[in-house]
């Protein structure tokens, strides 16, 4: 079964530096999405992305915040400037197009975001 | 914004049990509800959805049922085994947005 994949597994990180965490989402889906889940807390979204451009994003996503498709595989999250509050479990999703909006969201097994 | 309330937080059951997870909903646009399933340090699963044209979907041991008008949906496991212990998100989606909403989780604990 296709997966989406993520790398890297743990990032490391001082405080106030870039970093980027990529994906490979599933080859044929065209919807690309970012969510973010805090040690011990929910799932929370972040950013959804379609035909090059962002089609939504949350309040989390702010200006230190910016995505992008590199290539026709990659999809990568940039954080400009990194606080402590970075730190989470970071997570990739992807979906297929259909005849409605809502078609399942397939997520990629995470990257840990540790800001020090 | 949506908002979706997930209960109960923690649920331990005993081998072969029902278990019941239930979630509210506030947004009246959301049209999909999806439940995922997440072992510790892994991927959030997905393993079963269900969208707003019907009121119940089954797939083996597990169903979800949904009532559009109560704005809530619940996940139903039966003849639990040990291997079902994880916590389980439920999520909704706005019509429109492509943005899910999660819950807070529920961890279940299967006892042998």
């Amino acid at each position: 079964e296709p997966e989406v994949t993520q790398t890297p597994s743990h990032q490391v990180t001082q405080m106030g530096q870039e970093v980027i965490l990529r994906c490979v989402p599933i080859s044929n889906h065209l919807y690309f999405y970012w969510y973010r889940q805090i040690l011990g807390q929910k799932v929370e979204f972040l950013v959804s992305f379609y035909n090059n451009e962002i089609s939504e994003k949350s309040e989390i996503f702010d200006d230190q915040f910016s995505v992008e498709r590199p290539d026709g595989s990659n999809f990568t999250l940039k954080i400009r400037s990194t606080k402590l509050e970075d730190s989470a479990m970071y997570f990739c999703a992807s979906s297929g197009q259909g005849a409605t909006s809502n078609q399942p969201q397939h997520f990629g097994d995470g990257t840990r975001l540790s800001i020090l | 914004g949506e908002n979706v309330e997930q209960h109960p937080s923690t649920l331990s059951v005993q081998e072969g049990d029902s278990a019941v997870i239930k979630c509210t909903y506030s947004d009246s646009a959301s049209n999909y509800f999806p439940w995922y399933k997440q072992e510790l340090g892994k991927r959030p699963q997905l393993i079963i959805d269900i969208r707003s044209n019907v009121g119940e979907k089954k797939d083996q041991r597990i169903a979800v049922t949904l009532n559009k008008t109560a704005k809530h949906f619940s996940l139903h496991i039966t003849e639990t085994q040990p291997e079902d212990s994880a916590v389980y998100f439920c999520a909704a989606m706005d019509t429109g947005r492509r943005a899910l909403t999660f819950g807070s989780g529920t961890r279940l604990q299967v006892q042998p």
